[in-house]
């Protein structure tokens, strides 16, 4: 099965920008991905899934325009630009495998820090 | 709007069972397949299972494979998780989310499994 590697933290100022990264394991390059949101004490949120040529699909709900995605080789990118405050959470990726993709795996999560 | 309730969280013991619940409103809920998530106390998610729209497939996680049972009741528009053989280290916030043709969302508010002894 595919492993997704994400850093621990992040962090950006007001008004910035951030892309946070998701690595595939070897193999897996083929592979989409799926970003999610979870904000502090609530229930994580799809965000949108990504392969090597972009956004697959269309946006989760009320995922504005400053979120985009993109992806090269292993590694799924997830940008984040002119940051507000309620962008704080935590992010994490994930990815089906297996027969009929029956199977989901996510990253370790990155903890995004607006400063 | 969609919306999912999870019920049956609590404090059980070790080697104890514990059924949980995912109300589902808002949608046709016989047409989607719907997973459970977990999540320890300041851990990241785990996978745990998923069930098809009919319920004629399931799957688990290695770590639930054989304790947990994921079910559905498209008559009530219910999901539910049973947990058997408990272990301290299943304690988590358990979401349901609905399996969508592009990623999983919507989640539920999660229901919090406390086992200890």
């Amino acid at each position: 099965q595919p492993v997704l590697t994400q850093p621990p933290s992040a962090s950006a100022s007001l008004g910035a920008s951030v892309t946070l990264t998701c690595t595939l394991s070897s193999g897996y390059s083929n592979y989409k991905v799926d970003w999610y949101q979870q904000r502090p004490g609530k229930g994580p949120r799809f965000v949108m899934r990504v392969g090597t040529g972009g956004i697959v699909g269309s946006k989760g709900d009320d995922i504005p325009d400053r979120f985009s995605v993109s992806g090269s080789g292993l590694n799924r990118y997830l940008t984040i630009k002119n940051i507000q405050e309620e962008d704080e959470s935590d992010y994490y990726c994930g990815a089906d495998y297996g027969s009929g993709s029956n199977s989901v795996v996510f990253g370790g999560g990155t903890k995004l820090t607006v400063l | 709007q969609v919306q999912l309730v999870e019920s049956g969280g609590g404090v059980i013991q070790p080697g104890g069972s514990l059924t949980l619940s995912c109300a589902a409103s808002g949608f046709s809920f016989s047409s989607y397949g719907m997973h459970w998530v977990r999540q320890a106390p300041g851990k990241g998610l785990e996978w745990v299972a998923i069930i098809w729209f009919d319920g004629s497939n399931e799957n688990y996680a290695d770590s639930v494979k054989g304790r947990f049972t994921i079910s559905r009741d498209n008559s009530k528009d219910t999901l539910y998780l049973q947990m058997k053989s408990l272990r301290v280290d299943d304690t988590a916030v358990y979401y349901c989310a609905r399996a969508g043709s592009v990623g999983i969302g919507p989640w539920g508010q999660g229901t919090l499994v406390t086992v200890s002894s």
